[in-house]
Order: C-alpha cells, then sequence, then structure tokens
C-alpha cells in the first residue's frame, strides 16, 4: 500500500460547513505537504508542515501532525464551492529526494 | 512567478510509436520529475533528475526513458508507446530537499 493514504477517498459537503481530511503514513518523515489539484489540471502546493511541528495554519486552511500515529489532517474552514478538488499528500522521507504521494480525497463542495 | 510548463495538454500517439513528452521551468531548480497519474492509483514517480544528465528511475521506469540536456528542461520519452501508458503525465520541479514541488499543467497521452 502506499506510503501516505487518504481518508475519506470521497467527501461530500454544503458550502460553509468545514472539510477534514486524513493522512496516514507508514515511515518517519521529515515533512508532510499538502496539495490540491483541480479536475484534470496540475497540483498546486498549498502546506508543508515539518515533523517537528504540530500545527500549522494558512488561510482557511489547518494542517495538523501527529508522528507518533503517523498521521495528518487538513481541514478546510467555510469551504466555498471553489474548494471542489481533489487533496492529496506527499512525505518527504529525505532518501531519494522525493516525495510520495497518497490517492488523494475528492471534496465537492456543494451551493 | 513561478513557471512550470509541458509542451501539450492533449496528445493521442498509436501504439509503436515514439512519443515525446516535454518539461520546461524556468526557476532555475535542480531537481525534476516526472509522475503518471491514474485513478484509484493516485501519483507514481517514474524518474527523477538532480542535476543536468543526471536521472535517477522512480517507482514505474519501465517503458520510460528520460534525458536532462539543460537545466530547465526534463524530456520523458516512450520508445514505443502501448495502450497501458495511456494516462495524465505530470512534470514537476523543486530547488532542494525539503521543499515544495511546482507542477505542470499536466499532458493527457492517449495511445490507440
Amino acid at each position: 500500500s502506499q506510503q501516505g493514504e487518504e481518508d475519506p477517498q470521497a467527501l461530500s459537503i454544503q458550502e460553509g460547513e468545514n472539510a477534514t481530511m486524513n493522512c496516514s503514513y507508514k515511515t518517519s518523515i521529515n515533512n508532510l505537504q499538502w496539495y490540491r489539484q483541480n479536475s484534470g489540471r496540475g497540483l498546486v502546493h498549498l502546506i508543508l508542515i515539518r515533523s517537528n511541528e504540530r500545527e500549522k495554519h494558512s488561510g482557511r486552511l489547518r494542517v495538523t501532525l501527529d508522528t507518533s500515529k503517523k498521521s495528518s489532517s487538513l481541514l478546510i474552514t467555510a469551504s466555498r464551492a471553489a474548494d471542489t478538488a481533489s487533496y492529496f499528500c506527499a512525505t518527504d522521507t529525505g532518501g531519494g529526494n522525493k516525495l510520495t504521494f497518497g490517492t488523494g480525497t475528492q471534496l465537492k463542495v456543494e451551493l | 512567478d513561478v513557471k512550470v510548463t509541458q509542451s501539450s495538454r492533449y496528445l493521442v500517439k498509436r501504439t509503436g510509436e515514439k512519443v515525446f513528452l516535454e518539461c520546461v521551468q524556468d526557476m532555475d531548480h535542480e531537481n525534476m520529475f516526472w509522475y503518471r497519474q491514474d485513478p484509484g492509483l493516485g501519483l507514481r514517480l517514474i524518474y527523477f533528475s538532480y542535476d543536468v544528465k543526471m536521472k535517477e528511475k522512480g517507482d514505474i521506469p519501465e517503458g520510460y526513458s528520460v534525458s536532462r540536456e539543460k537545466k530547465e528542461r526534463f524530456s520523458l520519452i516512450l520508445e514505443s508507446a502501448s495502450t497501458n501508458q495511456t494516462s495524465m503525465y505530470l512534470c514537476a520541479s523543486r530547488v532542494g530537499w525539503a521543499d515544495t514541488q511546482y507542477f505542470g499543467p499536466g499532458t493527457r497521452l492517449t495511445v490507440l
């Protein structure tokens, strides 16, 4: 299975609600990153959290990292229809200079 | 503004053809990557390069090769395209070890 696995695979919410996505991974990491992908497009970096950090904020985004549980969560507050996209976590293990991506969570925000 | 461009958004090729996918970044990044993305499988790394003329295999290099003659350009080559290489191909670059990756818009390749 993947180094990073997102949960749930799909999420549908109403505009204004909060959306929470989770990511679990298997091996020790240097950092964990969240990316967003609009349908049929490239990925856009959202936020990076280092292994010695527990929480990070960026606008309406809040990311937490629990290295003891090998898990991270991405919270989008007050969601908007424009937040509809797929969200991926990616782990940097420091070996081989590469990121390993999960399979993503598809978020749909309905009006 | 950071920019990674890919030569085509959509490409249709026939089985057995040689296919070139090109990626250019304007950020002077050392590291460049090629991924393919398939439903249910997420992004899988094909090849990456950490310097000009240097390359390393990723998780699924079979059937692919790469070329990096200049720092800003990283090409993915399908020597003899097959139908199971129909996919979305994404190029990315980044400057260092613990840094964010910048992605191109992707090339949706269909092999008939």
